[in-house]
């Protein structure tokens, strides 16, 4: 079983549309980060979160440290949101810095 | 502008040779990390230097080797003992904030072995 799982693999959604994509994980954390990686391959870091709730700009990140589980939403979805959202997470008991990742999601927005 | 770099966007190589994919960063980070990411999959990784002049193998080190002479410099290469080099590669730096490390990453280098 892997250790981060996200949800959905694939989602398509028209433009305007509330996005939700939702990582769960099944170790101790110490944070947990939300990843943005565009078709060209460059990886941007967008949240990193050991409690409660981020906002940026459209993008929202939350967890819930209990459930082992986090969401990020994206409000008035665009086309130049279409990416591959990745979660990861520091292991609290792995070495210091090394992130462990889920998947990805891959999103499409359409006009 | 501080910032890690990888280069070339693309490499191409023949099966059996050698290669060596470069990482910098002028952010002053201590650590620094190779991934690998193939479809389908999520980021695995290679090998991770906490300081200079000390690495330590990752999840799938084998067939691959790195150096850490210098805190901006991290070269990967890959070796004819990795069964299947194609593969797109990311190098990234992290800095301890308040305990919780910050990673950054570079555009990344695809390789692609003929």
């Amino acid at each position: 079983k892997n250790e981060v799982e996200q949800s959905p693999q694939n989602l398509t959604a028209q433009e305007g549309e509330f996005i939700t994509i939702n990582c769960s994980y099944s170790v101790g954390i110490s944070a947990l980060h939300w990843l943005q990686q565009h078709p060209g391959g460059g990886i941007v870091s967008l949240f990193m979160l050991s409690s409660g709730k981020k906002k940026h700009g459209r993008l929202i990140a939350t967890i819930n440290i209990q459930e082992k589980h986090s969401s990020l939403h994206i409000t008035a979805s665009h086309p130049r949101d279409s990416a591959v959202y990745i979660c990861a997470v520091e292991d609290y008991g792995g070495s210091q810095g090394n992130l462990i990742f889920g998947k990805g999601t891959k999103l499409s927005v359409k006009p | 502008d501080g910032g890690i770099t990888q280069s070339p966007k693309y490499l191409f190589r023949k099966e059996g040779q050698n290669v060596t994919l470069s990482c910098e960063q002028n952010l002053n980070h201590d650590a620094m990390y190779w991934y690998r990411q193939d479809p389908g999959q999520g980021l695995r990784l290679i090998y991770y230097s906490q300081i200079v002049n000390d690495f330590q193998k990752g999840d799938i080190a084998e067939g691959y080797s790195v150096s850490r002479e210098k805190k901006e410099s991290f070269p990967l290469t890959v070796t004819s003992a990795q069964k299947n080099p194609t593969a797109f590669y990311l190098c990234a730096s992290s800095i301890d904030r308040e305990g919780l490390q910050t990673q950054y990453f570079g555009p990344g280098t695809r390789l692609l072995v003929l």
